[in-house]
């Protein structure tokens, strides 16, 4: 079992609409993650990071956690063709190092 | 503020060559470093840790001696692939931690490597 997992996609939605990117992680004692776009042929460039369970909001993004069930999840609202991007999700599974899933692709249709 | 600038950002060299890529912290010091490699529509693979004044530890499966990981200062850490094939093409990112920002990495702008 990979230690954070996360749909490939694509996941695409329309202009304006909601993108939901969500991810589940292995170590149950893991205890901060954070949210990563990263655009074709550029590094990631930190979007949310989050550490207790709820909602966390900035902007038009909510990072959602929830220990119980180890999930991440990542919600765009008001979705723009610039956000069309690859997301990743990341954690500090018990290990000193940050580990990445493996992004899941999202294309907003204008 | 924590920016990281990473150099070049893309190398072609020949088969048998070495090249070193530098990454520096610009606006705050990092006593840890983090190199990662990113093949084409993969996800981010931790290759080694990079320690101020003490050896870089190794991800399992990453040779040290191919990769040769410098970390002299507390704003430079520099990643030399050795004797580079063209299976060592990739995308090398390094990142480094702030402190005090609770565990938020903060990537360089990546470097491409193309070996011929």
């Amino acid at each position: 079992q990979k230690e954070v997992e996360q749909n490939s996609g694509p996941l695409s939605v329309p202009e304006g609409a909601i993108a939901s990117l969500n991810c589940t992680y292995s170590d149950r004692g893991s205890q901060s993650f954070f949210w990563y776009r990263q655009y074709s042929g550029k590094s990631p460039e930190l979007i949310m990071s989050i550490y207790s369970n709820g909602d966390k909001e900035d902007g038009r993004f909510t990072a959602q956690l929830n220990k119980a069930s180890q999930y991440v999840s990542l919600l765009i609202r008001d979705s723009q063709p610039s956000d069309s991007a690859t997301y990743l999700c990341a954690g500090y599974t018990g290990r000193r190092a940050l580990t990445f899933g493996s992004g899941t692709r999202l294309q907003v249709q204008p | 503020g924590a920016v990281v600038s990473q150099h070049p950002s893309r190398v072609i060299c020949k088969s048998g060559t070495s090249v070193k890529i530098e990454c520096r912290s610009l606006d705050f010091q990092a006593t840890t470093m983090f190199w990662y490699r990113q093949f084409p529509k993969q996800s981010l693979m931790l290759m080694a840790t990079s320690n101020e004044g003490s050896k870089a530890t190794y991800e399992q499966g990453v040779e040290k001696d191919k990769f040769l990981i410098n970390h002299a200062s507390l704003t430079l850490s520099t990643l030399t692939v050795t004797s580079a094939h063209p299976e060592d093409s990739s995308f090398y990112i390094c990142s480094a931690r702030v402190q005090g920002r609770a565990g938020e990495l903060f990537f360089g702008e990546g470097s491409r490597l193309t070996v011929l």
